[in-house]
């Protein structure tokens, strides 16, 4: 079975904390992703990475870095938390386009 | 920019009922679509995909593509009160970037 596991359900950060964001993949997927959730905004892409020490900014990297040193495990890093950044994080992974995505993080940063 | 829009509801519908959730896209070049569903406080799971145009079966749930109209649905017969979630349309172009795009979803409500 498919298994993508974040490393944290629940998390409560302070304002300038440098935080990290787990997500271990199973699947042997080359495609990892780092999304954010907000009422009424979607899902937008924060960072995508396709192998191996490789990455793409999405469409709001502003504030995030992310690492992959290894295929199955793709970080994501807030550098100074901020209370904007209170949201739901999940990780996906996925082969050719199907996303199978983790539990989930709900980050809040007082 | 590449846009997928959904209506974001609620759609409510009797049990027992179809119900049919839509999407459209802007990007003529997309070549897979996939629907999730979402349960409230959960993430999203996957539960159909489509690549060619016409109709693709699974169970209770069809999945209706045309490409022309750059339009993509989702139809769920004999509604379930645990069909009740939040369903995500996502759509991927072709080219080797295997980034979909998400609309933020439509929240179906189906009543006993």
């Amino acid at each position: 079975d498919v298994k993508v596991t974040q490393s944290s359900r629940y998390l409560v950060k302070r304002t300038g904390e440098k935080v990290f964001l787990e997500c271990v993949q199973d699947m042997d997927h080359e495609n990892m992703f780092w999304y954010r959730q907000d009422p009424g905004l979607g899902l937008r892409l924060i960072y995508f990475s396709y192998d191996v020490k490789m990455k793409e900014k999405g469409d709001i990297p502003e504030g995030y870095s992310v690492s992959r040193e290894k295929k199955e495990r793709f970080s994501l890093i807030l550098e100074s938390a901020s209370t904007n950044q209170t949201s739901m994080y999940l990780c996906a992974s996925s082969l050719r386009g199907e996303a199978f995505f983790g539990q989930g993080t709900r980050l809040t940063v007082v | 920019q590449k846009e997928v829009e959904q209506n974001s509801g609620p759609l409510s519908v009797p049990e027992g009922a179809i119900a049919s959730l839509n999407c459209t896209y802007s990007d003529r070049g997309s070549q897979s679509f996939f629907w999730y569903r979402q349960y409230s406080g959960k993430s999203p799971e996957l539960i159909m995909f489509i690549y060619s145009n016409g109709d693709k079966e699974d169970g209770r749930f069809t999945a209706q593509l045309n490409k022309a109209s750059q339009y993509v649905s989702l139809l769920i017969r004999d509604s379930q009160p645990s069909d009740s979630a939040t369903y995500l349309c996502a759509v991927m172009a072709s080219g080797g970037s295997y980034i979909p795009t998400f609309g933020r979803g439509t929240s179906l409500i189906v009543h006993p």
